[in-house]
């Protein structure tokens, strides 16, 4: 079994929309959780950490639920510029920051 | 200034060479990393080094050798290349190993072609 996993989309929306991406972790152990988000052909960059209250960042909510190993992203009033893959990320417990990162989930807004 | 560069960014080769992707930061991180992400966009860590020194290693065959001169640099050596080594390696760098601070500074992907 992965250690993280993602359905891979793609998601289609319409500028405004309100999108979820989810993602599971196999890892009852894992302390650390984040979204990165990665344009095409380019570099994954950190989008935000998840808290384990939840936490928002603008357009932008993350939910943990650590009894499921469920990580969510929400995304609010979808602009064209959110176009991207956003990838699930869990630390390993193997120690020394070792993340491990989910395939991602596309997301494309429409005009 | 970028702050994790690495070079080149585009390689493409024939199987059976050897060859070498550098890496450099100047964000004065302890922490460098090589990742390999394959066609399918999975993104997965082959090596890290916490100030010139390995500490993660998955498995990974032995023709691929990383090597860290100093904190500041991370380069990988990959010898007699196959197909599958074709993907994009990307090198990152984090403050500190320890503590999981999730922040990843990654460059910007060198995209190898293996013929």
């Amino acid at each position: 079994r992965k250690e993280v996993e993602q359905d891979p989309g793609p998601f289609n929306v319409p500028e405004g929309a309100t999108v979820a991406f989810n993602c599971t972790y196999s890892n009852s152990a894992s302390q650390s959780f984040f979204w990165y988000r990665q344009d095409c052909r380019k570099e994954p960059k950190l989008l935000m950490s998840v808290y384990s209250s939840g936490n928002e960042d603008g357009r932008f909510t993350a939910q943990l639920n650590r009894a499921s190993q469920y990580i969510s992203l929400l995304i609010r009033d979808s602009k064209l510029s959110d176009s991207a893959t956003y990838l699930c990320v869990v630390n390993g417990v193997t120690g020394a920051n070792n993340l491990f990162f989910g395939t991602g989930t596309r997301l494309t807004v429409i005009p | 200034d970028t702050a994790v560069s690495q070079t080149p960014k585009y390689l493409v080769t024939q199987m059976g060479n050897d060859k070498s992707i550098k890496c450099e930061q100047n964000l004065g991180h302890d922490t460098m990393y090589w990742y390999k992400q394959d066609s399918k966009k999975f993104l997965k860590i082959m090596f890290s080094y916490n100030n010139k020194e390995l500490i993660i290693n998955e498995t990974v065959p032995n023709r691929f050798s990383p090597k860290s001169p100093d904190k500041a640099h991370l380069n990988l050596h990959i010898n007699s290349l196959e197909l599958g080594d074709s993907a994009v390696y990307f090198c990152a760098s984090s403050r500190i190993a320890t503590g999981n601070t999730g922040e990843l500074f990654f460059g910007e992907g060198s995209r190898l072609t293996v013929l």
